[in-house]
């Protein structure tokens, strides 16, 4: 699979600063996805922005899609100590529900 | 919200050994899901689509005979990973899609295995 690039791939900001993780990708997508991933747990879905949006916000959270430039940011605003955690996006493309992962960006967030 | 539970979370056992993991949801159907491997500090990497009722859909490069897939019913889908090795040690996880294609995923807490 195609798997996409995230950058940085480490960030380390304290708390109340913003944090920006930006995402390309290879191949047309139908959507494409954030997850956050606590350390040796699971994944939970963050945000979905659909190909034909550029932008959508959930509390904190703000994403943005470019596809002309097969790109996506994720921006977290006056981050907390809790949004310590790995955030990755994934698309999907065609009919089935199969995602394609990027590498990931690790967060930290100091007090 | 739709829950996905995936158990054992972690496994340690030795050489040889074949390891079951089940992937269950609980409050909702679901005819796909999805069985991802995750190494250190790395992504998550697709293995196989669970299709209930039928075969399972492998990404290339993994062993169909290495991780058996078995999803017999609406809720539960089944990883084994057979004659396990010390290389196979990794961390597992299923997902599966509550509201259909192209919608977001739930994801179960994983399983750490680890082969001695």
């Amino acid at each position: 699979s195609q798997q996409g690039e995230e950058d940085p791939q480490a960030l380390s900001i304290q708390e109340g600063e913003n944090a920006t993780m930006n995402c390309s990708y290879k191949t047309s997508i139908n959507n494409l996805q954030w997850y956050r991933q606590n350390s040796g747990r699971g994944l939970v879905h963050l945000i979905l922005i659909r190909s034909n949006e550029r932008e959508k916000h959930s509390g904190r959270l703000r994403v943005t899609l470019d596809t002309s430039k097969k790109s996506s940011s994720l921006l977290i605003t006056a981050s907390r100590a809790a949004d310590t955690a790995s955030y990755f996006c994934a698309t999907g493309a065609g009919t089935a529900s199969k995602l394609t992962f990027g590498t990931g960006t690790r967060l930290q967030v100091t007090l | 919200g739709a829950v996905v539970s995936q158990h054992p979370s972690r496994v340690i056992c030795k050489s040889g050994t074949s390891v079951k993991i089940e992937c269950r949801s609980l409050d909702f159907q679901a005819t796909t899901m999805f069985w991802y491997r995750q190494f250190p500090k790395k992504s998550l990497m697709l293995m196989a689509t669970s299709n209930e009722g039928s075969k399972a859909t492998y990404e290339q490069g993994v062993e169909k005979d290495k991780f058996l897939i078995n999803h017999a019913s609406l809720t539960l889908s089944t990883l084994t990973v057979t004659s396990a090795h010390p290389e196979d040690s990794s961390f597992y996880i299923c997902s599966a899609p509550p509201g259909g294609s192209n919608q977001p995923q739930h994801f179960g807490d994983g399983t750490r295995l680890s082969i001695l």
